[in-house]
């Protein structure tokens, strides 16, 4: 079975700042899809970004990139210019067509954007 | 586009009642859905997902249950709530590998009293 594993249960930034999020998975599958999603207050889940695993280039949305190491099983999330509207949970998941399309996720991070 | 709704919102319920919580997805057809709680300040557990109407795979053991009587509704169920029931459950739906993201309803919060 996969596994996601984010070791950062919270993180702080200021304000303007870059904050770097990790996350680790493993699986022995060589196509899959990797994601981080938001979760502000509200409680909505929001995809942030998503990874093709037979992609080299890394993914970027806006003041989102991600840094995919396909051979480590690492895919972690830079934020920069941190915004206070950043402030969430964080979310690393993990989708194997291999696996009859079950959604994985980690644990979650909480990021704190300090004014 | 897509949309999917999720209800109800908030749930009180006392120990020992059933439950009945309902999905359902628009502007698409045989989605992937996926039923998952989340405890408060934790990660996401997934409880149940479809790939096509009357299949539902169950991940973690418990008296809950899942059922997909249409393609696009996915329903979740519990002849008698336990106080660990309690929790925030999501639903989702996505295109497997031809859409893989996963899209969520708003939640529910779940009271077991």
């Amino acid at each position: 079975a996969q596994t996601v594993t984010q070791s950062q249960p919270e993180m702080s930034v200021q304000e303007a700042e870059t904050v770097t999020l990790s996350c680790t998975y493993d699986t022995s599958e060589s196509n899959y899809y990797l994601f981080w999603y938001k979760q502000p207050p509200s409680r909505q889940m929001i995809l942030v970004i998503r990874q093709e695993a037979y992609k080299q280039q890394n993914a970027t949305e806006n003041r989102f990139s991600v840094n995919f190491q396909k051979a480590a099983k690492s895919f972690s999330l830079k934020i920069s210019d941190s915004q206070l509207g950043d402030t969430a949970m964080y979310f690393c998941a993990f989708l194997s067509d291999n696996a009859g399309n079950m959604l994985t996720f980690g644990g979650g991070t909480r990021l704190m954007v300090k004014p | 586009s897509q949309t999917i709704h999720q209800w109800p919102a908030t749930l009180v319920q006392p120990v020992g009642s059933p439950l009945s919580l309902e999905c359902t997805v628009e502007g698409t057809s045989n989605p992937n859905l996926y039923w998952y709680r989340q405890a408060a300040g934790r990660g996401l557990q997934l409880l149940f997902y479809s790939v096509g109407i009357g299949q539902i795979s169950s991940e973690v053991p418990q008296n809950l249950s899942a059922s997909r009587p249409q393609d696009r509704q996915f329903i979740l169920s519990s002849k008698k709530l336990l106080l660990s029931d309690s929790g925030f459950y999501l639903c989702a739906w996505s295109q497997g590998i031809q859409l893989p993201e996963a899209f969520f309803g708003q939640g529910t919060r779940l009271t077991v009293v």
